[in-house]
């Protein structure tokens, strides 16, 4: 089966740590995509990436870091420099710009402890 | 403004028709999109219209898009229990997705 894969579902961070959230897709999309999610929020963009070794940043890039040294997997890295990082994270992939239709993961819920 | 606009809540009895709203910001976006979230779950697309299009349906989906407007609708008919979740608006740009904060909807027996 194709899809979009994130891991783990829940995670747990002390302040102080980072932490990096696993996205890895099998649908040969070039485009790959993190969001953050707050409660009565919209999806806010912190990454993209729109194919290998390349990446930009997104509206909240900061506290956050990225790397996309494969087609496949494009993991986030929440970094300590990241105040306020309890949230639900979603990870999406796409064929390509100009955007078209974009598949989720199933969310990582990260908590600071 | 830069933001795509939904109202946050919508309730509905059971086997009425749903209708969520939403405007966009970007007149050159090529696609818009409706999406579903259930509970701690992904985002899951439910249809999308092409910018040259006023009208779609899909069995008892139907997306109105008035560009001159920026105003995009979906309609749910014969509204059912599970169709109770977040729905969230996007408009597709040439780089990246805008996302509106998602529309609740709860479903009445």
């Amino acid at each position: 089966d194709g899809g979009i894969t994130q891991s783990p579902k829940y995670l747990f961070r002390k302040e102080g740590q980072n932490v990096t959230l696993s996205c890895e897709q099998n649908l040969n999309h070039d485009a790959m995509y993190w969001y953050r999610q707050d409660p009565g929020q919209g999806l806010r963009l912190i990454y993209y990436s729109q194919i290998v070794n390349d990446f930009q940043k997104g509206d909240i890039a900061e506290g956050y870091s990225v790397s996309r040294e494969k087609k496949e997997s494009f993991p986030l890295t929440v970094t300590s420099a990241q105040k306020n990082p309890t949230a639900f994270y979603l990870c999406a992939s796409s064929a390509g710009a100009p955007y078209t239709e974009a598949f989720f993961g199933q969310g990582t819920r990260l908590t600071v402890v | 403004g830069e933001d795509v606009e939904q109202s946050l809540f919508l309730s509905v009895r059971e086997g009425d028709s749903s209708v969520i709203n939403c405007t966009y910001t970007d007149s050159s976006s090529t696609y818009l999109y409706w999406y579903k979230q259930e509970p701690g779950a992904g985002l899951q697309l439910l249809t999308y219209i092409f910018s040259n299009m006023d009208m779609k349906q899909d069995q008892r989906l139907t997306v109105l898009l008035n560009k001159k407007d920026k105003h995009l609708s979906l309609r749910i008919a014969d509204t059912q229990t599970g169709d109770s979740a977040i729905y969230f608006c996007a408009e597709g740009r040439s780089d990246d997705m805008r996302f509106g904060a998602g529309t609740r909807l709860t479903v009445k027996p």
